[in-house]
């Protein structure tokens, strides 16, 4: 199992340019989640998806969409990419319901790192 | 929403001596409390969690303390190793499914 993965790796953008950010997984989990990491900021929720079809907005959601058209796949996009979006984007993926040992575990991905110019 | 606040921001500790971390929280209804560690450059590990109808969880070295009542939640690692360095984050889950994370500590175990 690749567990979840995320592409690109690393992403330079000009302001106003547009991307989209994959994030896999093949656990066949419910939920999944983006987040942003900044420094002295820990990590905050973009959006997130509770299923097939569905999403949701979390703490950070302006400036970013996201789709969720199959199950093992959640989408990021950034229509007109601003400064203030550089940071390093982390996806994650979990059960509905607690698994082994009861842990409802979060299962990241290994990060893309987006600087906007 | 939910509001998770986490202290110290970085912490330096003897190797072989405890550390202690703090998170509080305000949302009376979260019900999940997990920590991370994170290593630089690297993604965020869970190391250990606990839900909110316990009080205490452990797991060898590691252990984790819940007051509901007071509504904060601390990390405590014993015996500690210089492979302990990293970033720990705290988080709290609210009843519906959103996470929200502490801004972390940055810990040192010094040799």
């Amino acid at each position: 199992n690749a567990g979840v993965t995320q592409t690109p790796k690393f992403r330079v953008l000009k302001t106003g340019q547009s991307m989209t950010l994959l994030c896999a997984q093949d656990m066949n989990h419910e939920y999944m989640y983006w987040y942003r990491q900044d420094p002295g900021m820990g990590l905050r929720l973009i959006h997130y998806s509770v299923g097939e079809g569905t999403t949701a907005k979390g703490e950070v959601p302006d400036g970013y969409n996201v789709s969720r058209l199959k199950k093992q796949n959640f989408l990021l996009g950034l229509e007109s990419a601003a400064p203030s979006q550089t940071s390093v984007y982390f996806c994650a993926s979990r059960y509905s319901y607690p698994v082994r040992d009861n842990r409802n575990e979060q299962f990241f991905g290994p990060g893309t790192r987006l600087t906007v110019l | 929403g939910e509001n998770v606040e986490q202290h110290p921001s970085t912490l330096s500790v003897q190797e072989g001596d405890s550390a202690v971390i703090k998170c509080t929280y305000s949302d009376s209804a979260s019900n999940y409390f997990p920590w991370y560690k994170q290593e630089l450059g690297k993604r965020p590990q869970l190391i250990i969690d606990i839900r909110s109808n316990v009080g205490e969880k452990k797991d060898q070295r590691i252990a984790v303390t819940l007051n509901k009542t007071a509504k904060h939640f601390s990390l405590h690692i014993t015996e500690t190793q210089p492979e302990d360095s990293a970033v720990y984050f705290c988080a709290a889950k609210d009843t519906g499914n959103q996470f929200y994370f502490g801004t972390g500590t940055s810990l040192t175990v010094i040799p």
